[in-house]
């Protein structure tokens, strides 16, 4: 079925370093991303967010990408921290005939070291 | 803290049981949705209500159900367990659908 993907499962970087953690969509009709961060033992946290009128958000040490021709989103984080540690997931607001729901990857594992 | 709370955090129970898993939704969401995590695995959608009516279902087995109280909690009932039952369990709420979503902690299903 349709879902959305990750490039990466793991990603490796350095302290200071800035990372970018892709995701591949396939629903073309999907109108609304988000980018999580889920730490070990925890639930999904909410980073930011996108609608497919923008192609570009920005946050605090974030920002989204969102290229609809290619079906491609992007988190950027800068000055990547120890704290950043944790796993990425996009997640897509997907409708169809069965109705509205937030579809997830399958994530990407960050690893920051100092 | 992100508002949504679920009970209980731990459980362990045995094949054949049934279980219920509680979620509270943060205040004024009325969508709540409820995820399946598997070890090393993304989040599965199961099932989203919005305001006590089911909006949306993804790969729920016939032998998972939920619902939505008039009071917006929602609850997501296993029945028949089997040992692949056994993952982390969320649920997460919003004002609508196509809003941003807030997880709960998750209940830890151990099945035995």
């Amino acid at each position: 079925g349709e879902s959305v993907g990750l490039h990466l499962p793991t990603l490796s970087v350095q302290e200071g370093d800035n990372s970018i953690i892709n995701c591949a969509y396939s629903n073309s009709a999907s109108d609304y991303f988000i980018w999580y961060k889920q730490e070990s033992g925890k639930g999904p946290q909410f980073i930011i967010d996108i609608r497919s009128n923008m192609d570009k958000r920005q946050g605090q040490r974030v920002t989204v990408l969102l290229n609809k021709t290619v079906k491609h989103l992007s988190l950027q984080i800068a000055a990547t921290q120890p704290g950043d540690s944790a796993v990425y997931f996009c997640a897509e607001n997907w409708d169809n005939q069965a109705g509205t729901a937030l579809i997830f990857g399958k994530g990407t594992t960050l690893s920051v070291s100092s | 803290d992100s508002g949504v709370t679920q009970t209980p955090k731990h459980l362990i129970t045995a094949t054949g049981q049934r279980v219920t898993l509680r979620c509270s939704p943060r205040s004024g969401d009325l969508s709540v949705y409820w995820y399946q995590q598997s070890l090393d695995q993304g989040l599965q959608f199961l099932i989203q209500y919005y305001n006590g009516e089911e909006r949306a279902k993804g790969n729920i087995l016939e032998r998972f159900s939920a619902q939505q109280f008039p009071d917006l909690h929602s609850e997501l009932n296993l029945s028949s367990l089997e040992l692949g039952d056994s993952a982390l369990y969320f649920c997460a709420s919003s004002v609508a659908a196509g809003t941003e979503a807030f997880f709960g902690q998750g209940t830890r299903l151990t099945v035995v």
